[in-house]
């Protein structure tokens, strides 16, 4: 079995200052993860995956994520926030087939 | 390179009435389809998935069943809609080779009245 655990259903920031949207996983297995980003009524785009490469991911659009083995985290960071990055986004593991989302973090931008 | 289409984008349907939503992905062969339904403020649930054609897996029990007449062509139906079938409805496809990753389609909005 796996889950996933998105520990803020919304995050608020200044544009300009970071962004960190934490993420929590269990899996019985070595898994695939995966941050995706949403804008209103539209499908899922790729931020970036993690595939037992290296544990640090750069993604698009600025943002990176660090897989954490000991602490089963994959957070997700960017270090200076735009408008454009006000969106929803999700923290997915995979593995066997099979995805499991968290149930996602509403990213605000303030100017 | 590879597309994924959804249609319609945006659809209002009565209680009761039948439902058919349409996937297909051009610029790949024999991928795996899928279809999941996003609830407001919500995570993404798999609804199906399929490994090619004809072959369907329903991940859970519902209203709505899917098909997979042509290998790129995944439909999601119903014979009668809930109001609980509301939703954000998006498909996506990944590589037979590569199932850890998932590429996903603009998404259909599902209102039912």
């Amino acid at each position: 079995a796996q889950s996933v655990t998105q520990l803020d259903s919304h995050v608020s920031v200044s544009e300009g200052t970071p962004v960190l949207l934490r993420c929590n996983y269990s899996s019985s297995y070595s898994p695939s993860l995966f941050w995706y980003v949403q804008h209103p009524n539209k499908g899922l785009q790729l931020l970036l995956k993690y595939t037992s490469a290296a544990t640090l991911v750069k993604g698009i659009n600025g943002f990176e994520a660090e897989f954490k083995k000991s602490e089963t985290s994959f957070h997700l960071t960017k270090p200076s926030a735009h408008m454009s990055d006000a969106a929803e986004y999700f923290c997915v593991v995979r593995n066997a087939g099979k995805s499991t989302f968290g149930d996602g973090t509403t990213l605000t931008v303030k100017p | 390179s590879q597309t994924i289409h959804q249609w319609p984008a945006t659809l209002v349907q009565p209680v009761g009435s039948p439902l058919s939503l349409e996937c297909t992905v051009e610029g790949t062969s024999n991928p795996n389809l899928y279809w999941y339904r996003q609830a407001a403020g919500r995570g993404l649930q798999l609804l199906f998935y399929s490994v090619g054609i004809g072959q369907i897996s329903s991940e859970v029990p519902q209203n709505l069943s899917a098909s997979r007449p042509q290998d790129r062509q995944f439909i999601l139906s119903s014979k009668k809609l809930l109001l609980s079938d509301s939703g954000f409805y998006l498909c996506a496809w990944s590589a037979q080779g590569n199932p850890r990753e998932q590429f996903f389609g603009p998404g259909t909005r599902l209102t039912v009245l």
